[in-house]
C-alpha cells in the first residue's frame, strides 16, 4: 500500500519569497514521485517527476524537488514566488512495475501569493 | 499533437440517474486512467484501461464502470447516482514508452442534486 501526506493544506507566501511545500510518502517499494499543479477550473499539470535517477529534480516554472529516501520525503521548492504560482499543488506516488501505474495523491496544498 | 480532452465540461444530474463521461487520450497514448476529485481533496483513482481491458481498479463500487475503444478513447459510466458522486472527474492518458507519466484533461464537473 502507498500513501502521501502533504503538510499544510494552505500556504501563504509573499511575492519573491521562498515557496516550500512538504510531501512525505509511504511505499513498500522505492516509488516514483510526482508534483502536479492545478489552477482554478483546470486539470492537473505535471511540474516534475522523480523516477529513480538524480535525487534533485528540476521542473517547469522554476520549481525543484529533492527525493530523500531516509526521510521518505519529496518536498517542492521555488526560490522566488511569483503571483502566477497561486494554485493548488498535489504530490503523488506510484509504484514502478506494478500492474497499471495508478497515482496515489496527497490532499493538496493551496498556495496564496501576496503582493 | 492534441492533449487529453474530456466532455462535457459540466453536468447536472439528479440522484438515481445514470451518467456517461467521455475522454479522448493524447495522441500516441494507449492507457487511460480515471480519477474522482471531491471538493477540497486530492484525486482518487477509479480505474485504468489498457488496450480495451481494465488494468487496475480503486475502491469504487461496481456502479462505476468504464470502456476503452480501439482508438484508445474512453468512457466512464456511473449508475444510480448518489449525492456523494458530485465531484470533478479527471481522465489521464499515458504511453507505453513513458507509462509512469500521466497527462490529465481539464475534467468534467458533475453535480448530483
Amino acid at each position: 500500500a502507498q500513501s502521501v501526506t502533504q503538510l499544510g493544506s494552505h500556504v501563504s507566501v509573499s511575492e519573491g519569497a521562498l515557496v516550500l511545500l512538504r510531501c512525505n510518502y509511504s511505499s513498500s517499494v522505492p516509488p516514483y514521485l510526482f508534483w502536479y499543479v492545478q489552477y482554478p477550473n483546470q486539470g492537473l499539470q505535471l511540474l516534475l517527476k522523480y523516477t529513480s535517477a538524480a535525487t534533485l529534480v528540476k521542473g517547469i516554472n522554476g520549481f525543484e524537488a529533492e527525493f530523500k529516501k531516509s526521510e521518505t520525503s519529496f518536498h517542492l521548492t521555488k526560490p522566488s514566488a511569483h503571483m502566477s504560482d497561486a494554485a493548488e499543488y498535489f504530490c503523488a506516488v506510484s509504484q514502478p512495475k506494478a500492474a497499471g501505474n495508478k497515482l496515489t495523491f496527497g490532499g493538496g496544498t493551496r498556495v496564496l501569493v501576496k503582493p | 499533437e492534441t492533449g487529453v480532452t474530456q466532455s462535457p465540461t459540466h453536468l447536472i444530474k439528479t440522484r438515481g440517474q445514470q451518467v456517461t463521461l467521455r475522454c479522448s487520450s493524447q495522441s500516441g497514448h494507449n492507457t487511460v486512467s480515471w480519477y474522482q476529485q471531491a471538493l477540497g481533496q486530492g484525486p482518487q483513482f477509479i480505474f485504468q484501461y489498457y488496450r480495451e481491458e481494465e488494468n487496475g481498479r480503486g475502491n469504487f463500487p461496481p456502479r462505476f464502470s468504464g470502456l476503452q475503444f480501439p482508438n484508445y478513447s474512453s468512457e466512464l459510466n456511473v449508475n444510480a447516482l448518489e449525492l456523494d458522486d458530485s465531484a470533478l472527474y479527471l481522465c489521464a492518458s499515458s504511453s507505453v514508452i513513458a507509462k509512469n507519466i500521466q497527462y490529465f484533461g481539464a475534467g468534467t464537473r458533475l453535480s448530483v442534486l
